[in-house]
């Protein structure tokens, strides 16, 4: 159980295009979902927390007009990088959690984006 | 503020070598404390967990103790495979159900 996929796995885009990514919860209902970036060698950088039927919540310095996020059911969020450019290249996760009072995160496989 | 320190990778070590990846936490209240495990190329996947002091959480011949008064969480295994190889991350569960991670630690075991 607490499978989560993410779709696509990796995409190549040109400078300009924007790209999205879906966040799919296969075998429960999420009522939250968080987006991270990761960098290359690097930690999980938090960049959203999405709930269902509402708007995202952004961490700081994370420009919300850049990386559009829509949750809009429970069991798919959606991340739209918008006009993308080589500096957005990176590999994105999303997770999400099946209970409001659940800690535990399940995390999908992860999406690598290229901008050329 | 919340925060997590893994003690500095890459880690190599032998098939069948005891392992250690220290954590220690810093928050405020009484957080849960997680060990997830990303393989070359996919997403995190939870590795164990444990929710109060004391605890000890156990998965696949890891395990970790929730120790309060040293504010730590060291991952421990007894004798580690060539499959083991991946990139190990402490967490800890702060405000608002967000997960603050450790910079992750690299762990290579050569058979």
């Amino acid at each position: 159980g607490a499978v989560v996929s993410q779709h696509p796995s990796w995409v190549i885009c040109k400078s300009g295009t924007s790209v999205k990514i879906e966040c799919r919860s296969l075998d429960f209902q999420a009522t939250t979902m968080f987006w991270y970036r990761q960098f290359p060698k690097q930690s999980l950088m938090l960049m959203a927390t999405s709930n269902e039927g509402s708007k995202a919540t952004y961490e700081q310095g994370v420009e919300k007009d850049k990386f559009l996020i829509n949750h809009a059911s429970l069991t798919l969020s959606t991340l739209t990088v918008t006009s993308a450019h080589p500096e957005d290249s990176s590999f994105y996760i999303c997770s999400a959690q099946d209970a409001p009072e659940e800690e535990t995160q399940y995390f999908g496989p992860g999406t690598r984006l290229l901008v050329l | 503020g919340n925060s997590v320190t893994q003690m500095e990778g890459p880690v190599t070590l032998s098939e069948e070598a005891f392992l250690t990846i220290n954590c220690t936490y810093t928050a405020t209240g009484y957080p849960s404390l997680f060990w997830y495990v990303q393989y070359p190329g996919e997403g995190l996947q939870l590795l164990l967990k444990a929710t109060k002091a004391d605890d000890k959480g156990s998965n696949k011949g890891f395990e970790a103790t929730y120790r309060k008064e040293t504010t730590s969480f060291h991952l421990e295994k007894g004798s580690v495979q060539v499959s083991d190889s991946a990139v190990y991350f402490c967490a800890l569960s702060g405000g608002a159900q967000k997960l603050v991670f450790g910079q992750g630690t690299r762990l290579t075991i050569n058979p």
